[in-house]
């Protein structure tokens, strides 16, 4: 079966600080991957969707940037953070066959605090 | 306005009632449909795609309307465990990032 992992699931940064998040998904190949936002008591923003390794698509200006530099590994990442960029971090996969098409399936979420 | 469009709440109700929820989309071309369920502080979770012809998973019922634009979940004989913010989901085949979000509604269950 497949399983999306991210880490880490909570972390705290000064403003101005870089930013790493990594997710992997294991159990399938080629799958699409998306980063979403989610502030508090809000709805979900998408970020980023990649759709192969080095294909990203940028959904909202930000100063953030994605890579894919594996097939099942999408990475997430700031060179200076913002207060604004808090926020509660998703990583999300899809399967796409048949009547399944486009179901998602997210990871576990990184709850990111920037102070 | 937004492409998917949901009541936020929140639904106050007792353990045993019947609740509905609606959604409605803009976009007429969009092509598959789902709900999910969200804890606090949890990652949302599939509870279940809708279908043209209506489908039901135990005490969950989804419905589309396509000529109206919306979608709606009714849950019958609520638990208290059913607390948590429902998501409606809007997808079109023709893109990967067409899958659309709503804000979600929050349901709360009281004893």
């Amino acid at each position: 079966s497949q399983t999306i992992h991210q880490w880490p699931a909570t972390l705290v940064q000064p403003v101005g600080s870089p930013l790493s998040l990594e997710c992997t998904v294991e159990g399938t190949s080629n799958p699409n991957l998306y980063w979403y936002r989610q502030a508090a008591g809000r709805g979900l923003q998408l970020l980023f969707y990649s759709v192969g390794i080095g294909q990203i698509s940028s959904e909202v200006p930000q100063n953030l940037s994605a890579s894919r530099p594996q097939d099942r590994q999408f990475i997430l990442s700031s060179k200076k953070l913002l207060l604004s960029d808090s926020g509660f971090y998703l990583c999300a996969w899809t399967v796409d066959y048949g009547s399944a098409k486009l179901r998602q399936f997210f990871g576990p979420g990184t709850r990111l605090t920037v102070l | 306005r937004k492409e998917v469009e949901q009541d936020p709440g929140p639904f106050n109700v007792p353990e045993g009632a019947t609740v509905a929820f609606n959604c409605t989309y803009s976009n007429s071309a969009s092509q598959s449909f789902f709900w999910y369920r969200q804890d606090c502080r949890k990652e949302p979770k599939l509870l279940m795609s809708v279908y043209s012809s209506g489908n039901e998973d135990g005490r969950f019922t989804a419905q589309l309307n396509r000529a109206s634009q919306y979608i709606s979940l009714l849950i019958r004989d609520s638990k208290l465990s059913d607390s948590a913010t429902y998501l409606c989901v809007v997808n079109s085949y023709s893109s990967a990032s067409k899958i659309i979000f709503g804000s979600g509604t929050r349901l709360s269950i009281r004893p």
